[in-house]
C-alpha cells in the first residue's frame, strides 16, 4: 500500500522569507501524481500544486514550487516571499495514475505552517 | 455553479443515534468520495463511487454506509454513532478525464457524545 509521510508537524517562517515543507512517499508504481493541498482555518481544502511523476520538470505556481526527486521518493514544497495568508495546514497527497483504483488520494498527516509578521 | 456542497455544517449526536451526511455536486463529476479528518491528522478515505450505482470501500469504512442513486448525490450514513466517529467529514468529487483533480466540500464537523 502507498504511504505518504510528512515529518514536520509544524514549521514557522518570517513574512517575506522562504520556507520548505518536506514530504516523502512510498510506492512501487512508476506513474503517479503528487499534490500539495492547503487547509486554512476555514477547513476548505485548496489545491496548491500538482506534479505528474512522468514529468522531470518541477511544477511551479506563482510563489509555490516543488522539488520532485523521483528516485528518492521525495516531494517538497517551497513557498517564496511568504505571506500571512499562507498560514495553514499543508497536506501532501499521492494518487496512482491508473483509474482502475478510482482516483483515490492518500494523504500525509500534514504540516502546520505559521507565518510571523 | 456551487461546486460541492455538504449539509449540515455541524452536528452533535448521542451514542447510538443515526444520521445521514448529505453531499451534492453540480459539476457532473463521475467520481465522488467521503473522507474523515481526525484532529491533527490527514484525511482518510471512507468510501468512494465511480458512478451512479457503483460504490466501494476505502481505508476506514467500518460504521458507515453509502449509496449513489444519482450522479449529483452521495450521502454518507452513520447507523450507530460511536465516539470514535467524532471527526470532520469531507466530501469530494472529480471528473473522468483531464487532471482528475478532486474538488472538496466545506466539511461537516460531527461530535458524538
Amino acid at each position: 500500500a502507498q504511504t505518504v509521510t510528512q515529518s514536520q508537524p509544524e514549521m514557522s517562517v518570517q513574512e517575506a522569507e522562504t520556507v520548505t515543507l518536506s514530504c516523502t512517499y512510498d510506492t512501487s508504481e512508476s506513474d503517479y501524481y503528487l499534490f500539495w493541498y492547503k487547509q486554512p482555518p476555514s477547513r476548505q481544502m485548496i489545491l496548491v500544486i500538482r506534479q505528474e511523476a512522468y514529468k522531470q520538470q518541477n511544477a511551479t505556481e506563482n510563489r509555490f514550487s516543488v522539488n520532485f526527486q523521483k528516485a528518492a521518493k521525495s516531494f517538497s514544497l517551497k513557498i517564496s516571499d511568504s505571506q500571512l495568508g499562507d498560514a495553514a495546514m499543508y497536506f501532501c497527497a499521492y494518487r496512482r495514475s491508473s483509474m482502475e483504483y478510482g482516483n483515490k488520494l492518500v494523504f500525509g498527516a500534514g504540516t502546520i505552517l505559521r507565518v510571523k509578521s | 455553479n456551487a461546486g460541492v456542497t455538504q449539509t449540515p455544517k455541524f452536528r452533535i449526536l448521542k451514542i447510538g443515534q443515526s444520521m445521514t451526511l448529505q453531499c451534492t455536486q453540480d459539476m457532473n463529476h463521475n467520481y465522488m468520495y467521503w473522507y474523515r479528518q481526525d484532529p491533527g491528522m490527514g484525511l482518510k478515505l471512507i468510501y468512494y463511487s465511480v458512478g451512479a450505482g457503483i460504490t466501494d470501500k476505502g481505508e476506514v469504512p467500518n460504521g458507515y454506509n453509502v449509496s449513489r442513486s444519482t450522479t449529483e448525490d452521495f450521502p454518507l450514513r452513520l447507523e450507530l454513532a460511536a465516539p470514535s466517529q467524532t471527526s470532520v467529514y469531507f466530501c469530494a468529487s472529480s471528473p473522468l478525464g483531464g487532471s482528475y483533480e478532486q474538488y472538496f466540500g466545506p466539511g461537516t464537523r460531527l461530535t458524538v457524545t
